[in-house]
């Protein structure tokens, strides 16, 4: 069972325009979500996270939204540059014993070009 | 160095073969996780280290893979009898805490079973 979902493999959008990648959860416990962009043969690096008490948090050109009633998160990153061409993964901490194991999607591979 | 490092960065090895992946943590950083990605699967929690604390092992998919943390600082992942399902990028991340927010990823190890 999938406690969180990315159900578009990947996305491709020109350089200027919004790049929106989308992430669903099935897990109510969830109460904090985290991006992670991970380039080749590179380890993921953190991005931006959101804690449920929120329904927005902004960096620079990421921003992230959350709605809890559907669910379902979202990254705006705008606008998109080619050096964010990167897989970007979502995550949530399985809180619960000595452990907040961190609960990843399958990731959207992003594109974008010139 | 300054970030978590890993080696080898890739190895391949026959089927039934046992293999060791090491990590090195971030210096002071008590708490070290590894995770694998598999060919189009997100990143998968394995076992989580902290401090003198019994390991959480509950990830591990099997007893064919066993870990240890040596003086609280380099850890090895230890497969044996290595299957073609094992294939996959290795990963370690290291914090100075018990976090939900994993901010230090190796680079991986990409394994490939034949």
């Amino acid at each position: 069972d999938q406690q969180v979902k990315q159900n578009s493999p990947s996305l491709s959008v020109q350089e200027g325009r919004i790049s929106i990648l989308n992430c669903d959860y099935t897990n109510s416990m969830f109460d904090y979500f985290l991006w992670y962009k991970k380039y080749p043969a590179e380890g993921p690096t953190f991005l931006i996270s959101i804690s449920s008490i929120k329904d927005k948090n902004e960096d620079g050109r990421f921003t992230v939204f959350l709605n809890k009633s559907a669910k379902h998160l979202s990254l705006h990153i705008v606008p998109s540059q080619p050096g964010d061409s990167a897989v970007y993964f979502c995550a949530a901490p399985l809180q619960g014993g000595n452990t907040d194991k961190l609960i990843f999607g399958t990731g959207t591979r992003l594109q974008v070009f010139p | 160095g300054a970030g978590v490092s890993q080696s080898p960065s890739n190895k391949v090895t026959e089927k039934g073969k046992d293999v060791e992946l090491r990590c090195d943590p971030i210096s002071g950083h008590t708490a070290l996780y590894w995770y694998r990605q598999s060919l189009g699967q997100g990143l998968e929690f394995l076992i989580y280290f902290q401090g003198n604390s019994a390991p959480d092992k509950s990830g591990l998919p099997s007893d064919r893979f066993s870990a240890e943390r040596t003086g609280g600082s380099v850890s090895t992942l230890t497969i044996q009898r290595t299957q073609q399902e094992d294939s996959a990028v290795y990963l370690c991340a290291s914090s100075f805490q018990r976090t939900s927010r994993i901010e230090f990823f190796g680079p991986g190890t990409r394994l490939t079973v034949l």
